[in-house]
């Protein structure tokens, strides 16, 4: 399974835009960029996710470096319900049979108000 | 909509004892994954159930057992306990591919069931 890598830690200021990074330097070109989050007391639940180019949905945004080896969530602007830890996954929707996702330990956004 | 649900919340155990969870999928949905998480870590993959059988197993040893029903909710076993089985466990529902228009089914994962060990 390809590997992320992101920081184990990160504040952000309430109603300021958040800015999370994932390195993926092995993601290979049929991976897709997923990310899930974990609030307190509760399972993952999905984010975004992307292939190639940027994406927005009504809870994030999705930067992908051009290259793919790297992709940035973005929360536009933070609120105190977003402190949560924050998983970055690959997943290849091709490899039939290896569905499962696997998380590392992601980065434990606080939110500062 | 109710989405995926999972019973009991909480339970606690002795040692060597036997334990089954349960999960309900969300409506729709046929493939149920079930997953460990221990405390400050990730969730890891246990094992994935379609159409009655496994399809997927992580690196669990045979202690762990699953089961799926015709309705698609699905048992997950623990035999003989260990402290090192404590644990949050999680289920995760996902629709057949190309129902939501991609073959990038979204997971859905209930709250848990958190087992404790004595």
């Amino acid at each position: 399974d390809a590997k992320t890598t992101q920081p184990n830690s990160m504040e952000s200021n309430e109603e300021e835009p958040v800015h999370l990074p994932c390195n993926h330097s092995t993601i290979s070109g049929t991976d897709y960029i997923h990310w899930y989050r974990q609030l307190p007391s509760q399972g993952p639940e999905y984010v975004i996710h992307g292939l190639t180019s940027n994406v927005n949905n009504r809870m994030a945004s999705l930067a992908i470096a051009e290259d793919r080896k790297s992709s940035t969530l973005i929360l536009h602007r933070a609120t105190l319900r977003d402190a949560a830890v924050y998983y970055c996954i690959l997943r290849d929707p091709y490899n039939f049979g290896n569905e499962k996702l696997t998380f590392g330990t992601g980065t434990r956004l606080t939110i500062i108000p | 909509d109710a989405g995926v649900t999972q019973s009991p919340t909480h339970l606690i155990k002795t040692r060597g004892q036997q334990v089954t969870l349960r999960c309900s999928p969300k409506s729709g949905h046929d493939t149920v994954s079930w997953y460990q998480q221990a405390l400050g870590q990730g969730p890891q993959f246990i094992f994935q159930y379609y159409e009655e059988e496994e399809r997927q197993r992580g690196n669990f040893p045979d202690r762990f057992s699953g089961h799926q029903f015709p309705n698609y909710s699905s048992e997950l076993n623990v035999n003989a306990l260990l402290l090192g089985d404590s644990a949050l466990y999680l289920c995760a529902s996902s629709p057949p591919p190309g129902v939501e228009g991609t073959l990038e089914e979204k997971l859905f994962f209930g709250s848990g069931t958190q087992l404790s060990v004595l």
